[in-house]
């Protein structure tokens, strides 16, 4: 079982839309709708901003959105803000042997 | 509030045994599945395993498997991560995720716990 592959690193302006992509096979993303994405601040823990691909937790602004195309998960941050600056990983069920597999994780800079 | 709070930080040696703890607060602590997660310094989060205190079913990452065990105590709402013979490589800050219910993906988080191997 390997990580899902994401890009390292993102950068974008404020108020500029950054994309970061998750890339699964068809036993983790692709094979499930079951893709959450979670943010990371330095030194806290992390938070769940995206489950099942594409749904928001209350709480969470609306310019976050979650997509899937095939083996290939996104995650689009839309009007990007100083405080969206962290890290982000993926994460995507794998079935009820060894369920779950994260991302390698992708920086997001907010230039 | 659903909470899950973690033991403190561990500094130990090579080769100790260590137990650290993750206990859950604020729902039915035995319906629910609990991941843990490590992410070494610098390094992205690695899903370990998972178990469900209702029964104790648990399942391994492969990763993982033989080199850790996850057990839980419904008696006190606690789950546990324990190494038997740990070594420097397992440095790391270690996470409990609640799985959603009727879903996949974790929320909420505890707060990590830092363990430190050094001789």
């Amino acid at each position: 079982q390997s990580a899902l592959t994401q890009p390292r690193s993102v950068s974008g302006s404020p108020g500029q839309s950054v994309t970061i992509s998750c890339t699964g096979t068809s036993s983790d993303v692709g094979g499930y709708n079951y893709v959450s994405w979670y943010q990371q601040h330095p030194g806290k823990a992390p938070k769940l901003m995206i489950y099942d691909v594409s749904k928001r937790p209350s709480g969470v602004p609306d310019r976050f959105s979650g997509s899937k195309s095939g083996n290939t998960a996104s995650l689009t941050i839309s009007g990007l803000q100083a405080e969206d600056e962290a890290d982000y990983y993926c994460c995507s069920y794998a079935g009820s042997y060894t369920p779950y597999v994260f991302g390698t994780g992708t920086k997001v800079t907010v230039l | 509030e659903v909470q899950l709070v973690q033991s403190g930080a561990e500094v130990k040696k090579p080769g100790e045994s260590l137990k650290i703890s993750c206990k859950g607060s604020g729902y039915s602590f035995t319906s629910y599945w609990i991941g843990w997660v490590r992410q070494m310094p610098g390094k992205g989060l690695e899903w370990m395993g998972i178990i469900y205190p209702g029964d104790s079913d648990t399942r391994y990452s492969p990763s993982f498997q033989g080199q850790v065990t996850i057990s839980a105590d419904k008696s006190i709402s606690t789950a546990y991560l324990q190494w038997s013979s740990l070594k420097a490589s397992d440095t790391a800050m270690y996470y409990c995720a609640r799985q959603a219910a009727r879903g996949n993906w974790f929320d909420p988080w505890g707060q990590g716990t830092l363990v430190t191997v050094s001789s």
